[in-house]
């Protein structure tokens, strides 16, 4: 199993400023993600941080936008830059399930909001 | 692109009621589907996923390809089964790992 810490656990920003979210885990993985959960919908696949490689977005995220660090193998960042209101959401960090072996493990999430 | 439907958000039933939270796949290729879990309070935790054929706290679910679905089932509810049931497909291959999940289900058990 695998014990995923992230922080903080709820903020509320001001808009245009910017919010990094940390996850540690307390063993060593190869990739991890971030998800964005909408207010009333479901989980949605931001980007899969890889560890000595830039991060991989999915279709509708950018860098700019959400930059994510993974210095190593137990650590990653990931910032929500020039916040607005719509960025208000639930952000969570997992660690990803590796077939037919583990499961895919989940930080408590972050609930942030833009005001 | 894969995509993971629940058409039930939201599904209540009494104590010791059967119960069914549908999930409905759409993927060319050959997925594993899994049920993730959020109780009150608590963080997303896998419940079962297809591969193990398990039951789960009473919890089964049956991969149906013709159907493309892949259905939990309980035959006696209980009220501790309330919370948040999610939905989520890996498509394998180079997407490995990412998890498309379904709009998500929350299941109320009544006394």
């Amino acid at each position: 199993s695998a014990v995923i810490s992230q922080k903080p656990s709820r903020d509320i920003c001001q808009r245009g400023t910017s919010l990094t979210i940390q996850c540690q885990v307390d063993s060593q993985v190869t990739m991890m993600f971030w998800y964005r959960q909408q207010p009333g919908q479901s989980l949605t696949l931001i980007a899969t941080a890889n560890q000595g490689s830039e991060a991989t977005y999915e279709s509708g995220f950018v860098i700019d936008k959400f930059p994510i660090s993974r210095p190593n193998l137990t650590f990653s960042t990931l910032t929500v830059s020039n916040m607005s209101p719509e960025d208000s959401s639930i952000y969570l960090c997992s660690v990803g399930a590796v077939r037919g072996d583990t499961e895919a493990f989940f930080g408590q999430g972050t609930r942030l909001t833009v005001v | 692109a894969q995509r993971v439907t629940q058409p039930e958000k939201l599904l209540s039933v009494f104590k010791g009621a059967p119960v069914e939270l549908k999930c409905n796949y759409s993927y060319s290729g050959s997925p594993e589907l899994f049920w993730y879990v959020q109780y009150s309070r608590q963080r997303l935790q896998l419940l079962l996923r297809h591969i193990s054929r398990e039951s789960i706290k009473g919890f089964t679910a049956d991969l149906n390809k013709g159907e493309t679905s892949f259905h939990l089932k309980k035959p006696f509810a209980q009220e501790e089964d309330s919370a948040m049931y999610y939905c989520a497909l890996d498509a394998g291959g180079t997407s490995y790992g990412k998890l498309t999940f379904g709009q998500g289900t929350i299941l109320t058990v009544h006394p």
